[in-house]
C-alpha cells in the first residue's frame, strides 16, 4: 500500500550508459516530480508534471527526460551518464498543481551511481 | 545560491528536553514554509507548514515559528523523543509565483535524541 513508489532502490552503472528509474503514485495525485540529492545533499528539484505539462528546471541537462505514460507515473530516462549524475533520485506528487501548496509526498529514492 | 540555509548539520538533545532547529532563507518571495523529517533509506515526510501569513503553527508536540523580517523560521519539538531523531529539512516555496518552481530545499539538520 505504498504512496510513492521507485524502482529500482538502487542503481550501479556505467558511463555513458542509457537508464530509467520508475516512479508510480497510488493517491491519485494530479501533479508528479523529481528532485535530486546530490553529495552534498542538497534536495533540488528537477522536474515537475501536471496534466501533461513539464515545468523542467533550466538547470537540469537535457541527457534528463521525464516520461509520463499515464497520471499515476512519472519515469526518469537519463542519456549518456556521466559521473556527476550519481545521487539519489526522489519522486514526489502532490493532489493539486505544483505551485500550489499542498503537501508533497516522497517515494523511497533511488540512488543511482555512475562508475 | 543557497536560498534556503540551515547551518547546524547536527543537534544533539536530551529525550524529554526541547529540540529547536533553525532555518534561514533569502529569496523574500518564499511565501510558504515546511519541514521535512527524513529516516535513512526512506523519502522526506511532510511534517508541519507555516504561510507566510502566518507567524506560529502548532500540531501536537512540533511548533514551527517564522520570522519574516529575520528571514528565519525555527522547528521546536517539545518534549524530545527517540523517535525524532532523524534529518530534517527546511523547505520553501512561493505560493503566489506563476509557473512551478518546487519546494527549494535547505541542506538538512541531523537531529539525534539521547536517551
Amino acid at each position: 500500500d505504498t504512496a510513492v513508489s521507485q524502482t529500482p532502490k538502487y542503481l550501479v552503472t556505467q558511463m555513458g550508459n542509457d537508464k530509467s528509474i520508475k516512479c508510480e503514485q497510488n493517491l491519485g495525485h494530479d501533479t508528479m516530480y523529481w528532485y535530486k540529492q546530490d553529495s552534498k545533499k542538497f534536495l533540488k528539484i528537477m522536474f515537475s508534471y501536471n496534466n501533461k505539462e513539464l515545468i523542467i528546471n533550466e538547470t537540469v541537462p537535457n541527457r534528463f527526460s521525464p516520461k509520463s505514460p499515464d497520471k499515476a507515473h512519472l519515469n526518469l530516462h537519463i542519456n549518456s551518464l556521466e559521473l556527476g549524475d550519481s545521487a539519489v533520485y526522489f519522486c514526489a506528487s502532490s493532489f493539486g498543481l505544483a505551485h500550489s501548496t499542498d503537501t508533497q509526498y516522497f517515494g523511497p529514492g533511488t540512488r543511482l551511481t555512475v562508475l | 545560491d543557497q536560498q534556503v540555509k540551515q547551518n547546524s548539520p547536527s543537534l544533539s538533545v536530551q529525550e524529554g528536553r526541547i529540540s529547536i532547529l533553525n532555518c534561514d532563507y533569502t529569496n523574500s518571495m518564499f511565501d510558504y514554509f515546511l519541514w521535512y523529517k527524513k529516516y535513512p533509506a526512506e523519502g522526506p515526510t511532510f511534517l508541519i507548514s507555516i504561510s507566510s501569513i502566518k507567524d506560529k503553527n502548532e500540531d501536537g508536540r512540533f511548533t514551527v515559528f517564522l520570522n519574516k523580517s529575520a528571514k528565519h523560521l525555527s522547528l521546536h519539538i517539545v518534549p524530545s523523543q527517540p523517535g525524532d531523531s532523524a534529518v530534517y529539512f527546511c523547505a520553501a516555496q512561493t505560493y503566489s509565483g506563476g509557473g512551478a518552481d518546487g519546494l527549494t530545499f535547505g541542506k538538512g539538520t541531523h537531529l539525534i535524541i539521547q536517551p
